[in-house]
């Protein structure tokens, strides 16, 4: 059973335009919930991170956008470049576990 | 600062033979976890230790996997034998101690034959 569902399954978007991701939880214990970046070859690394008790994280280019109440939360890539090409996973866990329960990856691709 | 490191990055195997991956975790972390990451999927936790006690192993399939963290630093999974299914990347990652972003490395890409 898929904890975190995870769409599209690959996104093309042009340079300088925005890139969304989207993820969806049912375990309402899960209170942390990271995004993975993964270029081909290499394990992944994090991203940005959000917790329930915020609704939004920014950090330069990539806002994480959280609503609790809809179980849903989604990465924004704002003026994309093509070396954000990469797979993108979102996670989630819960306090006091930290086994990370990844969603299936989107693969982006952005077009110069 | 290094990373987590693996080894071997590359192993190509027949099925019914053992295979063995080695992991370093960074130093002074105390939290490794073992993850297979099938294609085109996420990761998936086979393994974590806490030191060198296993905390959590219920993913992983005891009657042909096994790991070992002696001393809480390095770690070994072995698969013995191997299964055509078991071709995937197997990656490694640690935590500082408590609560903390997990450092992944690089992975070792297992193909059986």
């Amino acid at each position: 059973q898929q904890q975190v569902k995870q769409s599209p399954q690959s996104l093309i978007v042009q340079k300088g335009g925005i890139s969304i991701i989207n993820c969806a939880y049912e375990n309402t214990a899960f209170d942390y919930f990271p995004w993975y970046q993964q270029f081909p070859g290499k394990g992944p690394a994090l991203l940005i991170a959000i917790r329930p008790d915020v609704s939004e994280k920014k950090e330069g280019r990539f806002t994480i956008s959280f609503n609790k109440s809809a179980k849903q939360f989604s990465l924004h890539i704002m003026d994309s470049q093509p070396g954000d090409s990469a797979t993108y996973f979102c996670a989630a866990s819960m306090t006091g576990a930290n086994n990370l329960f990844f969603g299936t990856g989107t693969r982006l691709t952005v077009i110069p | 600062e290094a990373g987590v490191v693996q080894s071997p990055r590359y192993k190509i195997i027949e099925k019914k033979q053992p295979v063995a991956f080695w992991c370093n975790p960074i130093s002074g972390h105390n939290t490794l976890y073992w993850y297979l990451q099938n294609l085109g999927q996420g990761p998936e936790l086979l393994i974590r230790y806490e030191n060198e006690e296993a905390v959590d192993d219920s993913q992983l399939p005891k009657d042909r996997f096994s790991a070992e963290r002696l001393k809480g630093v390095d770690s070994t999974l072995k698969i013995q034998p191997a299964e055509l299914g078991d071709s995937a990347v197997y990656l490694c990652a640690s935590s500082g101690q408590g609560w903390g972003e997990q450092f992944f490395g690089p992975g070792t890409r297992l193909t059986v034959l």
